[in-house]
């Protein structure tokens, strides 16, 4: 079973626009982790963010931010004012036991 | 630092050749990863090593073997690979297996393999 869906594949904005990539996972403990890596053309995985299952606080860093719902299993990120760096491909992940389960991955581009 | 580093960036090798991919940290993380990502797709989790010992096995066909020679090392040996066997092979470490479901893992950069 999918344990992490990112329904969108691509999603192509403008510079200075505002983009917001979904995901929604699906475990059954009460403790896991989530996490979400960009994975720019050069191909390495960059870790952006950890949030536990106990921690509902959202989060800004810079023109990031991240939206935890428990209650609908999601963990949204939002980038603000994109830029032409922003592009590359966004994995969320769930961590509930040994391994990370990773989303389809949704693929930014933000346009000059 | 947070630097996992991988060699080498790209491969080429026949399917009767034998080579190895190397990873290397020096953040002192006790937990060692191998990722195989085709394009267009998630990492997949192939081998996870815990205080230098194998604890993972995704069912690996066997023309892949992990060795982890000391704690800041892991290398993956490839033989008699197949062309399906092309993708880009990703090391990941992160900081205490024991608790390790917390710890997020690092990833280098990859190796791009292709078997002619």
């Amino acid at each position: 079973a999918q344990k992490v869906t990112q329904a969108q594949t691509e999603i192509s904005v403008v510079e200075k626009e505002d983009v917001t990539l979904d995901c929604v996972y699906e475990t059954r403990d009460t403790t896991y982790y989530l996490f979400w890596y960009k994975q720019p053309p050069s191909g390495e995985l960059v870790f952006l963010i950890r949030r536990n299952s106990f921690d509902e606080q959202n989060e800004i860093s810079g023109r990031y931010s991240w939206n935890f719902q428990k209650s609908t299993s999601s963990f949204n990120f939002t980038i603000t004012a994109s830029q032409v760096v922003d592009s590359a491909v966004y994995f969320c992940a769930l961590r509930d036991d040994y391994k990370l389960s990773f989303g389809a991955g949704t693929t930014v581009t933000v346009r000059a | 630092d947070t630097e996992v580093t991988q060699t080498p960036k790209h491969l080429v090798m026949g399917m009767t050749n034998k080579k190895s991919l190397k990873c290397e940290q020096h953040m002192g993380h006790r937990a060692m990863y191998w990722y195989k990502q085709k394009a267009k797709k998630p990492p997949e989790l192939m081998f996870v090593y815990s205080y230098e010992k194998l604890s993972i096995n995704e069912s690996v066909p066997s023309r892949f073997s992990p060795e982890c020679p000391n704690s800041s090392l892991l290398n993956l040996h490839l033989h008699a690979l197949q062309p399906e066997d092309s993708a880009l092979y990703l090391c990941a470490s992160s900081q205490d297996p024991g608790q390790g479901v917390r710890h997020e893992q690092y990833f280098g950069p990859g190796t791009r393999l292709t078997v002619t």
